[in-house]
């Protein structure tokens, strides 16, 4: 088990559909990042909250929305998605974003496009 | 780009000590040494971290040479459940630029 809840675990959504990973810890961390990892690779890094601000955006495709509604929650809305988006999403948080804390990580959103 | 260079796999005998390499030759003063490993079909877990000592936790223990070039983590009773891909990460403190960026790790089999 893990503090980072992520829902749901797994996710299959039509190239039309609209869908929304959600993530929640309530570790009172006020950073949180969501990453996509394709199978047999590392994960990548998407968005990064700090303070409910987003901070970092990867230059992640419009399709991908997130939203930090507040400081113990983190969503990621889909639409219009591909199948090369089929991956596993990962959720993670941290006391504070300027890397003086570790992560902590969800066991992820398994998505499929088809 | 990652700033580590691993060892892809690596096995190693149950009951005994895992040693897994890291090389991070372009490390900076203000970069700490951070591992994580991940068990198949879950989430990256965090393991332990450090700037130039040694540190040791219930997990493992980890190795940084003087100039800071290179280190080890050491998994000192390896079972079959720490079989995973390890990863080491040299992280900025400070600032925006503080994020995880994984590179490829290194495959890490447990056998009896």
């Amino acid at each position: 088990d893990t503090e980072v809840t992520q829902t749901p675990k797994h996710l299959v959504m039509g190239m039309t559909n609209k869908k929304s990973l959600k993530c929640e810890q309530h570790m009172g961390h006020r950073a949180m990042y969501w990453y996509k990892q394709k199978a047999k690779k590392p994960p990548e890094l998407m968005f990064v909250y700090s303070y409910e601000k987003l901070s970092i955006n990867e230059s992640v495709p419009s399709r991908f929305s997130p939203e930090c509604p507040n400081s113990s929650l983190l969503n990621l809305h889909l639409h219009a998605l591909q199948p090369e988006d089929s991956a596993l999403y990962l959720c993670a948080s941290s006391h504070e974003g300027q890397g003086k804390s570790p992560l902590h990580f969800g066991n992820g959103t398994r998505l499929t496009v088809t | 780009d990652a700033k580590t260079t691993q060892p892809p796999s690596m096995d190693c005998a149950e009951g005994r000590a895992a040693n897994l390499p890291c090389n991070h030759s372009t490390i900076s003063g203000n970069e700490y040494v951070y591992w994580y490993r991940q068990i198949h079909s879950q989430g990256p877990q965090y393991i332990i971290h450090g700037l130039k000592n040694n540190e040791t936790n219930e997990m493992a223990s980890l190795i940084i040479t003087e100039d800071r070039k290179s280190s080890t983590l050491i998994l000192p009773h390896a079972t079959l459940r720490d079989t995973a891909v390890y990863y080491c990460i040299v992280r900025v403190v400070g600032g925006s630029q503080g994020n995880l960026i994984f590179g490829k790790g290194t495959k890490l089999s447990v056998k009896p």
